[in-house]
């Protein structure tokens, strides 16, 4: 079946504009899962959500990322006022929300803030 | 979360197995241990995951010593395919479930 999706692939900005990725979890899955990951890094936790709650957030950088997932669904993570430090890879991962279930990963966006 | 210490980089000759060691002393009971890949720059990739029985899939084979405090994670023969950054992490098994990724070890396998 297909997995995880997220669009765009790619996305070039300017400092200070908004930008929305969009995150397509496998089909039947609960949880879904945001992280970051810098160049030779290791994928950094953002946020989570079980269902359309959002149940940890601690990773959030600061006020400026938010996300939601308002039908329990397909997912946005909303960076407002990018800075060029925001430039990364934002990786979405979605599992059946069981205890200590695997996460599976998508092909992430690389996002490159000018 | 417990955390976990991996050699930075290792070195395997294609069709030998790679053996890839994790140290997670703080592991707690109710934690399991995590192995993931990445190649290149793709999203990581789920390899086998184990609490504390020996664990084989189609990819690997997961170690774990009777006292969990390490893990080998056994790539029975390796090709130049599995040349990747290879991640070991300890999950809580409850409500807990954001990954706590370290920086893995980079692994070659030569030709």
């Amino acid at each position: 079946g297909a997995g995880v999706s997220q669009s765009p692939r790619y996305k070039v900005t300017k400092r200070g504009q908004d930008v929305a990725l969009r995150c397509d979890p496998i089909s039947g899955h609960v949880s879904l899962y945001w992280y970051r990951q810098a160049l030779g890094q290791g994928p950094e936790f953002l946020t989570y959500f079980n269902y359309e709650a959002q149940q940890d957030k601690s990773g959030l950088p600061n006020d400026r990322f938010s996300a939601e997932r308002p039908e329990g669904s397909i997912s946005t993570l909303t960076i407002q006022r990018t800075e060029q430090r925001d430039s990364a890879m934002y990786r979405c991962a979605s599992s059946f929300g069981r205890a200590a279930d695997t996460q599976y990963f998508g092909p992430g966006t690389r996002l490159t803030v000018l | 979360d417990a955390k976990t210490t991996q050699p930075t980089s290792m070195d395997c000759a294609e069709g030998r197995a790679a053996n890839l060691p994790c140290n997670h002393s703080t592991i707690s009971g109710n934690e399991y241990v995590y192995w993931y890949r990445q190649i290149h720059s793709q999203g990581p990739q789920y390899i086998i995951h184990g609490l504390k029985n020996n664990e084989t899939n189609e990819m690997a084979s997961l170690i774990i010593t009777e006292d969990r405090k390490s893990s080998t994670l056994i790539l029975p023969h390796a090709t130049l395919r599995d040349t990747a950054v290879y991640y070991c992490i300890v999950l809580n098994a409850g409500n807990n479930r954001k990954l706590i990724w370290g920086l893995g070890t980079s692994l070659a396998v030569n030709p």
